[in-house]
């Protein structure tokens, strides 16, 4: 199969550091993506690796290890606005199917 | 706003009915995905078109069919509807077919089959 496993929940306070875990199966790996999807809300794109390494964006950045299929996500400066679920996906292959873990709420505490 | 549009944004319907859902891409792109979102399944592609051809197929029951048009919009015909297909479904477009492309996500259609 091509399990993508996240944490359901996570909590974090306001100002504060949180960092959003993902493994996955490595077997055809071919790029990662990270979203963010508000309830009842479309996802909306975060970042993409394909290889290894950081890559960051203002307040988030996303990490990938191909060798450990493994990604975190870290979101710097929490704000209340970022409750929110995130998801990892994963594409397998040459074709466009993203592979979704179930996604991570994060609450957001003041 | 992403630029994807879908319509409906809600559908009720009753058990055994016939839907369509339709979804415009992003002005220039030419690939549209299908997925479907539940509750205690998350986000499951279902299908993917480039250019009006069918390129990967995920999960997608025989009773769920789609097309892409000339005009590159799409739509995901549900038939024999189940009280089990009430969920969000979601389009997505991309610039081309390739794999290192983003996804970006229309609203999406919630469904609620009665």
């Amino acid at each position: 199969g091509q399990n993508i496993d996240q944490p359901t929940e996570m909590t974090a306070t306001e100002g504060a550091i949180v960092q959003i875990n993902c493994t996955y199966q490595t077997s055809g790996f071919n790029g990662l993506f990270w979203y963010q999807q508000h309830a009842g809300e479309a996802p909306t794109f975060l970042s993409y690796n394909v290889l290894d390494g950081l890559e960051e964006k203002g307040r988030f950045s996303s990490f990938l290890s191909r060798s450990k299929g493994y990604s975190y996500l870290l979101l710097k400066e929490l704000q209340m606005k970022d409750s929110a679920s995130y998801l990892c996906a994963v594409r397998y292959g040459n074709t466009g199917k993203l592979i979704f873990g179930q996604g991570t709420t994060l609450q957001v505490k003041p | 706003d992403s630029g994807v549009t879908q319509t409906p944004k809600h559908l009720i319907t009753a058990t055994g009915q016939r839907v369509t859902l339709r979804c415009s891409p992003r002005s220039g792109d030419l690939s549209v995905y299908w997925y479907q979102q539940s509750l205690d399944q998350g986000l499951q592609f279902l299908i993917h078109y480039y250019n009006g051809e069918e390129r990967a197929k995920g999960n997608i029951l025989e009773r769920f069919s789609a097309q892409q048009f000339p005009d590159l919009h799409s739509e995901l015909n549900l038939s024999s509807l189940e009280l089990g297909d009430s969920a969000l479904y979601f389009c997505a477009s991309s610039v081309g077919g390739t794999s290192e492309e983003t996804q970006y996500f229309g609203p999406g259609t919630r469904l609620l089959v009665l």
